[in-house]
């Protein structure tokens, strides 16, 4: 199976900072999605197909990456954007999940 | 709107299986290019994908669980059912079931329902 591995595991940001997170494909994809989680709530989609931007996904995020390499970047950072991010592909079976990533505004 | 809610025993014992219901609406699985998948998160811990089921009856599992997972539709009822055989105390998470579009992939996911696996 394709293993994701997402890094930083924790981290944290000042308003209007500059985020990125990575995540590193064990086999090239074809592409990434994330999902964002805040604590007592299910995932939400947030970017599909590597760079596409779910329904209400504010325009300072953004994705891009390619083969095994893709990353989510958040331009300026805001205090609603403190929650856990997860990647995960659909390339092949089985379908898998990185690790998250728990942002955290500081 | 699309809407999905999981319904689940809560509680279990171990060896005993475990029977997931996910009622849904705002779709149709009879739609070309629909699914409803199931994800499971144990407490504090990450995202497991266990199964989905397509509009056509395709269906697909994570071998890690394969022999123990059923998955079912009832497409008239707008209903996605998952059983687990022979749970034990690793069983113990939420479960998660989701729209699947070919195209966008998870796009809505139901509340989740808490599932404990307990002597």
């Amino acid at each position: 199976q394709i293993v994701l591995t997402q890094s930083p595991a924790i981290m944290s940001a000042s308003p209007g900072e500059k985020v990125t997170i990575t995540c590193s494909a064990s086999s090239s994809v074809s592409y990434m999605h994330w999902f964002q989680q805040k604590p007592g709530t299910s995932p939400k989609l947030w970017i599909y197909s590597t760079s596409n931007l779910a329904s209400g996904v504010p325009a300072r995020f953004s994705g891009s990456g390619s083969g095994t390499s893709y990353s989510l970047t958040i331009s300026r950072m805001e205090a609603e954007d403190a929650a856990t991010y997860y990647c995960q592909q659909r390339s092949s079976y089985p379908w898998t999940f990185g690790g998250g990533t728990k942002l955290e505004i500081k | 709107q699309v809407t999905l809610k999981e319904s689940g025993p809560g509680i279990l014992q171990p060896s005993q299986t475990l029977s997931l219901t996910c009622s849904f609406s705002g779709f149709s699985l009879s739609t070309s290019g629909m699914g409803v998948g199931w994800i499971r998160q144990p407490s504090g811990k990450g995202l497991e994908w266990l199964a989905h089921i397509w509009w056509d009856d395709d269906k697909r599992y994570n071998p890690a669980l394969k022999s123990r997972l059923t998955i079912s539709k009832d497409t008239s009822s707008n209903q996605v059912f998952l059983k687990i055989a022979s749970v034990d105390t690793a069983d113990t998470a939420t479960y998660y079931c989701a729209r699947i579009m070919i195209t966008t992939g998870m796009d809505y996911w139901g509340q989740g329902t808490s599932v404990t696996v307990s002597s």
